[in-house]
This record gives C-alpha cells, sequence and structure tokens, in this order.
C-alpha cells in the first residue's frame, strides 16, 4: 500500500482565500484523523471519522474550518477564509481500528500571507 | 482529561552514547501508550506501543521503553544512537473506549560526532 496520501504538500495562499486539503487514507481503514502542527500548540486533533462518520470536532477551531469523508478512501479539509493563523503543517492519519496504531501522512504545509 | 508530559524539549546526545527520552502521562484508567518519530518534513512514524502485558515493549530500529505503572511514565531507551537517530520524538497516550490519542510537545533529538 502507498500510505496515506496528503496533497498538496504545500500550500502558499493570501489571507481570505479558501483552502483545500486532501487525504487519501490507507484501503482497509476504518479511522480517519486531522491534526494540525505548529510550533506553539503541537500536534492537535482536529476531528476524526469512523466509517466515513465524523465522530468528534471539538477540535475543530472555528466555523472557518470544516471537514468531510464523501468516501472511504478521500476526506478534505476546507478552511474558508483562511487567515495567517492558520499557518501550520497539517496532518492526516488512519487507522484500522480502535487503539490501533495511526499511520500519518507526509503532511500538508499550509502559509497564509 | 487525559495529558502527556514530555519534559525535555531537546537533548543532544554522542553518536554511539546510549539514550533515555523521558514520557509521563496523566490518566486514571489504564492507557495504551506509544512513540513516534518524525523526522524533518515528514509524518509520524510509530516506533512501539504498549497495551498490556510485559512492561518492557521493543519497537523498531533498536528502540525499547518501560511502561512504569507507579511512576506513570513510559520511558524510551537506545543504548547506542546512530546520526541518523536525529529527529523528533512524540509519546502519546489514548485510554480505552475512547480512539483519540493525546499527544506531547514532543522533545527534538540532536546526534554529535
Amino acid at each position: 500500500d502507498a500510505g496515506v496520501i496528503q496533497s498538496p504538500r504545500h500550500e502558499v495562499t493570501e489571507m481570505g482565500q479558501e483552502v483545500t486539503l486532501r487525504c487519501k487514507p490507507i484501503s482497509g481503514h476504518d479511522y480517519l484523523f486531522w491534526y494540525r502542527q505548529t510550533m506553539m500548540r503541537g500536534l492537535e486533533l482536529l476531528i476524526y471519522f469512523n466509517n466515513n462518520v465524523p465522530i468528534d470536532d471539538s477540535g475543530m477551531p472555528e466555523d472557518r474550518f470544516s471537514a468531510k469523508m464523501p468516501n472511504a478512501s478521500f476526506s478534505t479539509l476546507k478552511i474558508q477564509p483562511s487567515e495567517p493563523r492558520d499557518s501550520a503543517v497539517y496532518f492526516c492519519a488512519s487507522s484500522i481500528s480502535t487503539y490501533n496504531e495511526q499511520f500519518f501522512g507526509p503532511g500538508t504545509r499550509l502559509t497564509v500571507l | 482529561a487525559q495529558s502527556v508530559t514530555q519534559p525535555d524539549i531537546h537533548i543532544t546526545v554522542s553518536e554511539g552514547a546510549s539514550l533515555e527520552l523521558r514520557c509521563n502521562y496523566s490518566y486514571g484508567a489504564t492507557p495504551y501508550l506509544f512513540w513516534y518519530v518524525q523526522s524533518p518534513g515528514q509524518g509520524l512514524q510509530l516506533l512501539l506501543k504498549y497495551f498490556s502485558g510485559d512492561t518492557l515493549v521493543q519497537g523498531i530500529k533498536g528502540f525499547e521503553a518501560e511502561f512504569k505503572r507507579s511512576q506513570s511514565s513510559f520511558n524510551l531507551r537506545k543504548p547506542s544512537v546512530h546520526w541518523s537517530d536525529a529527529a523528533e520524538y512524540f509519546c502519546a497516550v489514548g485510554n480505552f473506549g475512547n480512539e483519540k490519542l493525546t499527544f506531547g510537545t514532543g522533545t527534538r533529538l540532536t546526534i554529535i560526532p
């Protein structure tokens, strides 16, 4: 398997623009997680899905952030409108079941100017 | 709420020397614990995990960790480090009944010749 795939790897945008990050989990994995990593706050869980259903979105910073998982092989994290404080590395991870290892993608480095 | 503390932000070790990275967790129930490694520009990779049973667990790349319930610790060790071990190391804790992991703030490891 190719592992968790994220695109784009780097994104530079201007404040106010819409940003869409994409993730393809490992085939057969039931759980998908979105994380954000910054120097100040470390690694934060934003939202996670089980069988395409959002289970916990309590980590989503505000209404500007939204996430979807239309099918088992694709998820998006959208920021609209983006702000400079959203600059971070965003990771997607998947796992086969509860209590198992989460496999991380390479991340998307987002810079909002 | 569960929490993870990695008290060392940055550690420098000579190549060939032994290594111990500290991790303390706070949670009332029996946790399950992970150590992940992140190389620059990469996602997180699992080194080892503990769910139950033998409190000394072996992982990849020659790493091991020991779960000590009395000290609420899960320290990572390696008898002899290699230059390729330079990376950031994250401890994570979860609890049965909840799919979410809580990550520590990470320890950056520098290896000197």
